[in-house]
């Protein structure tokens, strides 16, 4: 069964600071990686989506890159904001809608 | 708004109750979803329904029960429920030829009683 792990489990900043947050997943047959925010109480918002087939994906301040054979993802948040303080989350898709989620990194930005 | 709605945003029920969540999605999607979140584990995907037939059920016992009447439409019958099913229901959906990107409602907060 396919297991997601993200190290660190939480993770407190400065404002300003670059980050870098992690995923790995054990079963490499994939068809496509999602990073998530979750703010408290609320539900998951998508941030980026990889396909199998990409290395990686930009969005404003966040990149994401995937390595498929080595199964691991990383999440880059650059200069980052208080606003940016939210559990992150990756999930893989594998066969037959199925999504393996992470128990997700908590960071805090401090102003 | 993310398209997905949920109701109610909390419930509160006993061990013997009888009650309903809903979902409703506005995007057009063909899939909807149901996960189970709880403190400090992964998201549980329970079940899947493509087109509104049900296509997977993770092993989830049968005081849940799902129903997806139309595409647009979920909903999950609790009954006789335990203290450990107290969790954040959260229902998703997601479009295939839009690379299945997951869209949330803000969940239901379910507490047993």
């Amino acid at each position: 069964k396919q297991e997601v792990t993200q190290i660190p489990a939480a993770l407190s900043v400065p404002e300003g600071e670059n980050l870098v947050l992690n995923c790995s997943f054990t079963d490499s047959a994939i068809y496509n990686l999602q990073w998530f925010r979750q703010d408290p109480g609320k539900g998951l918002t998508s941030l980026l989506l990889i396909q199998s087939s990409q290395r990686e994906q930009t969005s404003g301040r966040l990149n994401a890159s995937l390595d498929k054979s080595s199964g691991r993802s990383t999440l880059y948040i650059a200069a980052s904001q208080p606003g940016d303080s939210a559990t992150y989350l990756c999930a893989v898709e594998g066969t037959g809608n199925q999504f393996y989620f992470g128990t997700g990194t908590s960071l805090t930005v401090i102003p | 708004e993310t398209g997905v709605t949920q109701t109610p945003r909390h419930l509160v029920m006993g061990m013997t109750n009888k009650k309903s969540l809903k979902c409703e999605q506005h995007l057009g999607h063909n899939a909807m979803y149901w996960y189970k979140q709880s403190a400090k584990k992964p998201l549980e995907l329970m079940f899947v329904y493509n087109f509104k037939e049900q296509t997977e059920n993770n092993s989830v016992p049968s005081r849940f029960s799902p129903e997806c009447p139309n595409s647009s439409h979920l909903f999950l019958h609790l009954h006789t429920l335990q203290p450990e099913d107290s969790a954040l229901y959260l229902c998703a959906s997601s479009q295939e030829l839009e690379g299945n990107i997951q869209y949330f409602g803000a969940g239901t907060r379910l507490s047993v009683l």
